[in-house]
């Protein structure tokens, strides 16, 4: 099974600043298989990138998507208030996800 | 537009079954471009993928909950539903059914609002 870790746990920021979010895998994932998604307190997770760098329908440009083989990035590349959030990664292969990484407000 | 909506009750004794119904509407389940899934997520916890299916019946469940899981659909009716056997408080969860697309995306695209479980006595 492969496990994905995602980095940091929390990283805090200021609106319009650039964020960079990391996940690792255990072993090597197609890049067609590698998805991130947004969930805010209380509602249900949104697909934002598919393809490791395709934005979903509706995704603004900010929201990039990087990354093949174990290594791959979501960068946002200047933050919007509504952007502070859990993102997730996911592989298609076993569905597993990474443990999340928190956007909060410095 | 394709919605899903999660349904069943809100609390489950220990050791006993849970079971929960999602009903897609705005589509058909019955499309070779999809299959259906469940995940979970604890209070203050992340996501864990459950199980998913595809709109024939066959289905994969997660290695660590397969001896509890059964995921079947119900095309008629255009549902797809979870039983999870034997269980725990561990298992108290928000449980949300979603859309895998097949074909291009390979990921989750269309979620359900999600429905809070709470295992007790």
């Amino acid at each position: 099974e492969i496990v994905l870790t995602q980095s940091p746990g929390t990283l805090s920021l200021s609106p319009g600043e650039r964020a960079t979010l990391s996940c690792r895998a255990s072993q090597s994932v197609s890049s067609s298989y590698l998805a991130w998604y947004q969930q805010k307190p209380g509602q249900a997770p949104r697909l934002l990138i598919y393809g490791a760098s395709s934005r979903a329908t509706g995704i603004p440009d900010r929201f990039s998507g990087s990354g093949s083989g174990t290594d791959f990035t979501l960068t946002i590349s200047r933050l919007e208030p509504e952007d502070f959030a859990v993102y997730y990664c996911q592989q298609y292969g076993s569905s597993s996800f990474g443990q999340g990484t928190k956007v909060e407000i410095k | 537009q394709l919605q899903l909506q999660e349904s069943g009750p809100g609390l489950v004794k220990p050791s006993e079954t849970l079971s929960l119904t999602c009903t897609v509407s705005g589509g058909s389940i019955s499309s070779s471009s999809y299959y259906w899934g469940w995940i979970r997520q604890p209070p203050g916890k992340g996501l864990e993928w459950i199980g998913s299916i595809y709109y024939s019946g066959s289905t994969y469940y997660n290695p660590s909950l397969k001896s509890r899981v059964t995921i079947s659909v119900d095309t008629s009716k255009n549902q797809f539903s979870l039983k999870l056997s034997s269980v725990t408080a561990a298992d108290t969860a928000v449980y949300y059914c979603a859309r895998r697309e097949q074909q291009l995306v390979y990921a989750f695209d269309i979620w359900g609002q999600g429905t809070m479980v709470t295992v007790s006595s």
